[in-house]
């Protein structure tokens, strides 16, 4: 079983509004990551961590800013909500060697921007 | 770059069949190779994780194979069944990279 928790589950919101999605993983791990995915079609990484003060942005373009203050805490965060950024966020994490870096996900964030 | 491709896109199989999934990549340098299995609106969850160095996998009715050399894996799913159905991705962790690239899965239906 993973230990890694995404909140909220659920989110609708207006346009213009400022945003935090919340991840927390309690296996120590380094290494986080946030997904964008739309319904049917693959994951883009948007952001990624390899630990405590490193955020790096990943191959899809985004609006969206992460912090990593703690080694558990992964937020993201939008400033001002719009209908494009209306898709799924998936949280992951693993252990920062390559071999056996096995990847565990988060439940997902669905967020809809009206 | 890395390219990551799954067929077929959707398959259907009555309960109690044994099925294959595709995975094929572009670059056989890899650190490793993880199947992942998603619900609607889920998360993912992770399967079975290959390291470069290995040639299969084993969870349950759930074998998974790697041939690096030809850029390939397979998931094999033994006497299929309802709870089955779901889309599996699999992913590939490129040498020097820093993330995962996926698939965009195979959605499995297993009918009753």
């Amino acid at each position: 079983e993973a230990d890694i928790y995404q909140t909220p589950r659920y989110l609708v919101i207006g346009t213009g509004k400022k945003i935090t999605l919340e991840c927390s993983q309690t296996m120590g791990h380094d290494k986080m990551y946030w997904y964008q995915q739309d319904p049917g079609m693959e994951l883009h990484l948007i952001h990624y961590s390899y630990g405590v003060n490193s955020t790096e942005k990943g191959d899809l373009s985004s609006e969206s800013t992460v912090s990593r203050i703690r080694t558990e805490h992964f937020p993201l965060t939008l400033e001002s909500a719009r209908p494009s950024h209306t898709s799924q966020y998936l949280c992951a994490s693993s252990e920062l060697g390559r071999g056996n870096t096995e990847a565990f996900f988060g439940q997902g964030t669905r967020l809809t921007v009206v | 770059k890395q390219e990551v491709t799954q067929i077929p896109a959707a398959l259907s199989v009555p309960e109690g069949e044994n099925l294959v999934l595709n995975c094929s990549f572009t670059d056989s340098a890899i650190y490793n190779l993880q199947w992942f299995r998603q619900d609607p609106g889920k998360g993912l969850t992770s399967l079975l994780l290959i390291q470069s160095s290995q040639r299969e996998q084993t969870s349950g009715r759930l074998n998974a194979s790697l041939d690096k050399s030809s850029g390939r894996s397979t998931l094999y799913i033994a006497a299929s069944q309802p709870g089955d159905s779901a889309t599996y991705l699999c992913a590939v962790v490129p040498l020097g990279d820093n993330d995962m690239r996926f698939g965009a899965g195979t959605r499995l239906t297993v009918k009753p």
